[in-house]
C-alpha cells in the first residue's frame, strides 16, 4: 500500500513560539499533499492543498501566514504553525495523492496532536 | 458545489450483527467516492473507493459498498461486525477528471456492543 508518516505524533509548546510537522511519503513520489486540522468529535476541515515545487492553495479563512506549508519534495512537506496560541490546539493530518499511488485517492498520515499551552 | 451527508452520528449494533452507515452525496457531476475508517488518535484509513465499473465495491475488513447513481448514495456495508470495528466512520467525495480535493462528511461513530 501507499504509506505516509508525520512526525511528530504529538507536540507541546508554548504560546508564542512556532511548531513544524513534517509529512513524508515512504513508498512513493506525491505530487499533492493535503493539510486537515480536525476538532474533537468532528470532520476534517482542509486547510491547502500543496502541489510539489508550488506555493500552496489555501482554503478561505485559513490564515496562510500562520500556516506555512512547504513542499520542496515529492517526499515531503511541512506545515509550519507561526507564533501559536492555545487556539491552534488541534488535531492535524497530512495526506498525499499521486505516483504510483495515483492521483485519485488520498493517503493519510497517523496525525499529530498539537497542544499549546 | 459538491456535498456529502452522513446520516446517522452515531450507530450501535451489537458483536455479529450486520450495520450499514449511510452516505448520499450530492453532485452536477461524475464522482469518485470513498470510505474511510479512523480509529482514536490516528489518521484514515483507506477501507474502499468507488472510481467506476462495477457499482458494489468490496473493502478490508469484510466492508463493502454499492454506489447507487440513481439515489445518489454510497452506503458501507458489514454483514457481520466485530468489537474490533469500533471507530469513526467518513464518507468522502471528490470530483473525477483530476480535481482532487475531498468533501467529507461529517462522520459516523460505529460502536459495537458485547
Amino acid at each position: 500500500g501507499a504509506v505516509v508518516s508525520q512526525h511528530p505524533s504529538r507536540v507541546i509548546c508554548k504560546s508564542g513560539t512556532s511548531v513544524k510537522i513534517e509529512c513524508r511519503s515512504l513508498d512513493f513520489q506525491a505530487t499533492t499533499m493535503f493539510w486537515y486540522r480536525q476538532f474533537p468529535k468532528k470532520s476534517l476541515m482542509l486547510m491547502a492543498t500543496s502541489n510539489e515545487g508550488s506555493k500552496a492553495t489555501y482554503e478561505q479563512g485559513v490564515e496562510k501566514d500562520k500556516f506555512l506549508i512547504n513542499h520542496a519534495s515529492l517526499t515531503l512537506s511541512t506545515l509550519t504553525v507561526t507564533s501559536a496560541h492555545p487556539e491552534d490546539s488541534s488535531f492535524y493530518i497530512c495526506s498525499a495523492s499521486g505516483g504510483r499511488a495515483g492521483t485519485d485517492t488520498q493517503y493519510f498520515g497517523p496525525g499529530t496532536r498539537l497542544t499549546v499551552l | 458545489a459538491q456535498s456529502v451527508t452522513q446520516l446517522d452520528s452515531q450507530v450501535p449494533v451489537f458483536e455479529e450483527a450486520p450495520v450499514e452507515l449511510r452516505c448520499n452525496y450530492s453532485s452536477s457531476v461524475s464522482v469518485y467516492l470513498f470510505w474511510y475508517v479512523q480509529y482514536p488518535n490516528q489518521g484514515l484509513q483507506l477501507l474502499l473507493k468507488y472510481l467506476s465499473g462495477s457499482t458494489l465495491v468490496k473493502g478490508i475488513n469484510g466492508f463493502e459498498a454499492e454506489f447507487n447513481k440513481s439515489q445518489t448514495s454510497f452506503h458501507l456495508r458489514k454483514p457481520s461486525v466485530h468489537i474490533s470495528d469500533t471507530a469513526e466512520y467518513f464518507c468522502a467525495v471528490t470530483q473525477g477528471g483530476g480535481t482532487y480535493k475531498y468533501i467529507f462528511g461529517t462522520g459516523t461513530r460505529l460502536k459495537v456492543l458485547a
